[in-house]
């Protein structure tokens, strides 16, 4: 079975300022990785995804995410946040070949403050 | 483009009434999944489906019902609904180990 882990349920911080939002996984088989990024009454918009390949991807809006198989981790970052960055964050795994399901984290609120 | 579309937006439904959620997509994708999302819980899922005809349990079925007669279509259905059925829903779909593309999700309160 597949499970999540997003430490930190809010995050905050200043406009400028470096983005991390942490994503620990764990799954029998190397799984798919996505960060998903949900605005108020919204449904959820695909950030960036790690399927093979390259373990550093880059996603929309500045964001890029490593994938460190050794840590199991997949951690979220951008270099400089602005306002519009402020939404919920999910990390969700899914298992190549397990009918493309997927499991998510609990979700990180980030909040942006001038 | 409209991608994937759920209706209604928003229901209140009394306990025990019944309802569908409707979704369709126009990606031709085989792969269609509903979730519910509730306040610090992340998204579980509901049910899913590989093809027309084809659909299976997810994390958490009980109170639910779902059938997929096209491709493009993937009703939930609630029976007998109850409080514990409040929640926002999500619709998605999807190709093969590729992304999921979701709906704008349905706002249910049941009181």
């Amino acid at each position: 079975a597949q499970s999540v882990t997003q430490l930190g349920s809010h995050v905050s911080v200043s406009e400028g300022a470096l983005v991390l939002l942490r994503c620990n996984y764990s799954s029998s088989v190397p799984p798919y990785l996505f960060w998903y990024v949900q605005y108020p009454n919204q449904g959820l918009q695909l950030l960036l995804k790690y399927t093979t390949g390259a373990t550093l991807v880059k996603g929309i809006n500045g964001f890029e995410a490593e994938f460190k198989k050794s840590e199991t981790s997949f951690h979220l970052t951008k270099p400089s946040a602005h306002m519009s960055d402020a939404a919920e964050y999910f990390c969700a795994v899914s298992e190549p070949g397990g009918g493309n399901k997927l499991t998510f984290g609990t979700g990180t609120q980030l909040k942006v403050e001038l | 483009n409209a991608g994937v579309t759920q209706t209604p937006k928003f229901r209140i439904l009394k306990i025990g009434q019944s309802m569908t959620l409707q979704c369709t997509q126009d990606m031709n994708h085989n792969y269609m999944y509903w979730y519910r999302q509730d306040p610090g819980m992340g998204l579980k899922l509901i049910y899913y489906s590989v093809g027309a005809g084809i659909t299976d349990k997810g994390e958490v079925p009980n109170g639910y019902n779902v059938s997929r007669s096209t491709t493009e279509d993937f009703p939930l259905r609630l029976e007998l609904a109850a409080p514990s059925q409040t929640s926002v829903y999500f619709c998605a779909s999807s190709e093969l180990n590729t992304e999921a593309f979701f709906g704008q999700g349905t706002r249910l309160t049941v009181v």
